[in-house]
């Protein structure tokens, strides 16, 4: 079982360009999470979906959106990069929101650089 | 302001050796805690969940305590094998999952 896979794993991108994050995750969990780490700063949400066709805000979620057209995928887009959006993405799954006693599972990461 | 300060922010260690990871929070209202460790270019892994009537919980050669009512945890590593080199991130949730407050972790690093 892959878990949660999450493309590209790195990615250098001009100021203004678009891009999209791919998260895929194989466990058939409810929910999923966008979050960024930045350095000497904690794990931050960005956006999060409860289950397939619903989506919420998190802490940070100006210039980036989501979908979750089914269970399996989750992609994050930035509409227009800017340099302060430089950091590492994680997508991580949970079996369900709501009980958050539930493991939450992490992908691998995408390392952005917006230049 | 809800917030998780861990300490220290580094840590270096002789392989063998035991040490001990702080966290202090200001969340509430609280729901539970956990640590994390985050290999480098890797994503956190859970390691531990307590809840609020629970003050003790180990996994392997990790055991985390919680004090409630300071608002303190700790995470204590025994032995210590060069594979613990790796950020421990504590996490405190006030309610569903986008509710989680992270630390900024503590980088530990064990030397042979």
């Amino acid at each position: 079982t892959a878990g949660i896979t999450q493309a590209p794993t790195s990615q250098i991108l001009a100021a203004g360009r678009s891009m999209t994050l791919r998260c895929t995750q194989d466990m058939r969990h409810n929910a999923m999470y966008w979050y960024r780490q930045d350095l000497g700063l904690g794990l931050r949400l960005i956006h999060y979906s409860n289950t397939a066709g619903t989506t919420g805000k998190g802490e940070v979620p100006d210039g980036y959106s989501v979908s979750r057209a089914n269970t399996d995928d989750f992609p994050l887009t930035l509409a227009s990069a800017v340099p302060s959006q430089t950091s590492v993405y994680f997508c991580a799954s949970s079996e369900f929101e709501g009980f958050s006693s539930d493991t939450q599972y992490f992908g691998p990461g995408t390392r952005l650089t917006v230049l | 302001k809800n917030q998780v300060e861990q300490s220290p922010q580094s840590l270096i260690i002789l392989e063998g050796k035991n040490c001990t990871l702080q966290c202090n929070y200001t969340v509430s209202p609280f729901s539970n805690l956990r640590w994390y460790k985050q290999d480098t270019g890797r994503g956190p892994v859970s390691l531990t969940i307590m809840t609020f009537s629970e003050n003790t919980k180990s996994n392997g050669r990790y055991t985390a305590t919680l004090d409630a009512d300071t608002k303190q945890s700790s995470l204590h590593i025994t032995a210590s094998q060069l594979s613990d080199s790796a950020s421990y991130i504590c996490v405190v949730s006030s309610g569903g999952y986008n509710k989680l407050i992270f630390g900024a972790g503590t980088r530990l690093a064990v030397h042979p």
